[in-house]
């Protein structure tokens, strides 16, 4: 159990919507990463965080934005969620030097209708 | 483009055998290579990872090999148990280059070991 909690676990939402995705985790770790799931695809980046305001894009980062204001915080936001953005989303940490040893949150099931 | 494929989506064994789950890249660059293993309701789970330096790597009933040369690498579950059935993910990255920890992950093959 790497301390990775996520936040809300489902939420159905309307088409054009913003929505808010949380994933908080206990053990300071640098690196978090958020990844969406669909079936086909498997997992694919959208964002990644390597610090403090420290953010950078992944495969598929169209349509979403995230902010990391604390260590123990990595926030995914849809700012006009669309049916194509539902998914499960799961967040991950990774221990530094060990970047792609990863430790997944959960998930959140989103559901834009 | 598809840069990590899992061409089977689904394999079946009988408990006690040998699990052979598949995975190709395409991308040269990558030098790093991981499993992780997923069951439903649940975050992935790593498993086992091999560096582009090594061709086996072993961690008990599990073994990854990889063939540099065709892109392709396998994980081996011997012998297979009913708790291992799930959904396993085969990632990719180029640890060399960034260590950003960017994975690229195959589509999954799930694995049912039958009792």
């Amino acid at each position: 159990d790497a301390g990775i909690t996520q936040s809300p676990r489902h939420k159905v939402t309307e088409t054009g919507t913003p929505v808010t995705l949380r994933c908080h985790q206990t053990e300071n770790h640098r690196y978090m990463y958020w990844y969406r799931q669909d079936p086909g695809h498997g997992l694919r980046l959208i964002h990644y965080s390597y610090g403090v305001k420290d953010t950078d894009k992944g495969e598929v980062s169209d349509g979403y934005s995230v902010s990391r204001s604390k260590t123990e915080d990595f926030l995914l936001t849809l700012e006009s969620a669309t049916s194509s953005q539902t998914s499960v989303y799961f967040c991950a940490i990774s221990v530094a030097g060990l970047q792609e040893t990863q430790y997944f949150g959960p998930g959140t099931r989103l559901l834009v209708l | 483009d598809q840069q990590v494929k899992q061409n089977s989506p689904s394999l079946s064994v009988q408990e006690g055998r040998i699990s052979i789950l598949n995975c190709d890249y395409t991308n040269s660059m990558f030098d790093y290579f991981l499993w992780y293993k997923k069951y439903p309701a649940e975050g992935p789970t790593f498993l086992i990872s091999i560096s582009s330096i090594k061709d086996k790597n072993e961690d008990g009933r599990f073994t990854v090999f990889l063939n540099k040369s065709a892109k392709h690498l396998s994980l081996h579950i011997v012998p297979s148990q009913p708790g291992d059935s799930a959904v396993y993910f085969c990632a990719a990255s180029e640890k060399g280059s960034s260590n950003t920890g960017k994975l690229i992950f195959g589509q999954g093959t799930t694995l049912q070991v039958k009792p």
